[in-house]
């Protein structure tokens, strides 16, 4: 059983650009769930996805989006970078709403 | 608003030396509870989770936590520091059992040999 994955490790990005990161659920999860952490931070939920609609968000201005594909995999979409969302994002899957989120290794994005 | 506070950004301990991470919660409502560790430049490993069962939890590497309501507290503690327990520890609380967390700012736990 593989577990939570998410490509790539690291990316560096101009203000201005977009950027989109991905996460592979562990396998049989149907629910995947977004964070951001900045350095020295805990981690900030941004939006949850239950069978491919979000179920639930936190607060992040609408260029943040994302999508959760048939095989439960997920995006998370970042338009108009800023300085600021440079961080650690995580993803984290669960069997469905209400159960344990296990985590992937986090992408860290740098915005120049 | 749930809220997570840990007093203490960055405790050091002694190898062998009891170690205690504070975690305070505010909820309107006993709410679910989780400790998770995270090593430099990976993800979060739970180590150990309150449901409403017992008040007093035990987890993985020898930790354990203690909810009380009275002082909507959920520290952790371990009896014996060990050199591989250096990481960084998030107390996290949800209203519904593993949806939406409000993680803590997190703890830097040192052990000094």
């Amino acid at each position: 059983e593989t577990g939570v994955t998410q490509s790539p490790t690291h990316l560096i990005k101009t203000r201005g650009q977009q950027v989109t990161l991905r996460c592979s659920s562990q396998s049989g999860h149907n629910t995947v769930s977004w964070y951001q952490q900045a350095l020295g931070q805990g981690p900030q939920f941004i939006f949850q996805y239950y069978r491919e609609e979000e179920n639930g968000r936190g607060n992040f201005p609408p260029r943040f989006s994302g999508l959760q594909f048939p095989n439960y995999s997920s995006e998370l979409n970042v338009n108009a970078l800023e300085l600021d969302d440079s961080a650690l994002y995580l993803c984290a899957s669960s069997s469905g709403q209400g159960n344990e989120q296990y985590f992937g290794p986090g992408t860290r994005l740098t915005v120049t | 608003a749930q809220s997570v506070t840990q007093l203490g950004s960055h405790v050091s301990v002694s190898e062998g030396a009891l170690v205690l991470l504070r975690c305070n919660y505010s909820s309107s409502v006993p709410p679910y509870l989780f400790w998770y560790v995270q090593y430099p430049n990976q993800g979060l490993q739970l180590l150990l989770k309150y449901t409403s069962a017992a008040t007093l939890v035990k987890g993985i590497n020898g930790f354990e936590a203690e909810f009380k309501k009275s002082e909507t507290s959920f520290h952790l503690t371990k009896p014996s520091a060990h050199m591989s327990d250096a990481a960084e520890y998030f107390c996290a609380v949800s209203q519904l059992y593993g949806q939406n967390f409000v993680f803590g700012p997190g703890t830097r736990l040192s052990v000094l040999p």
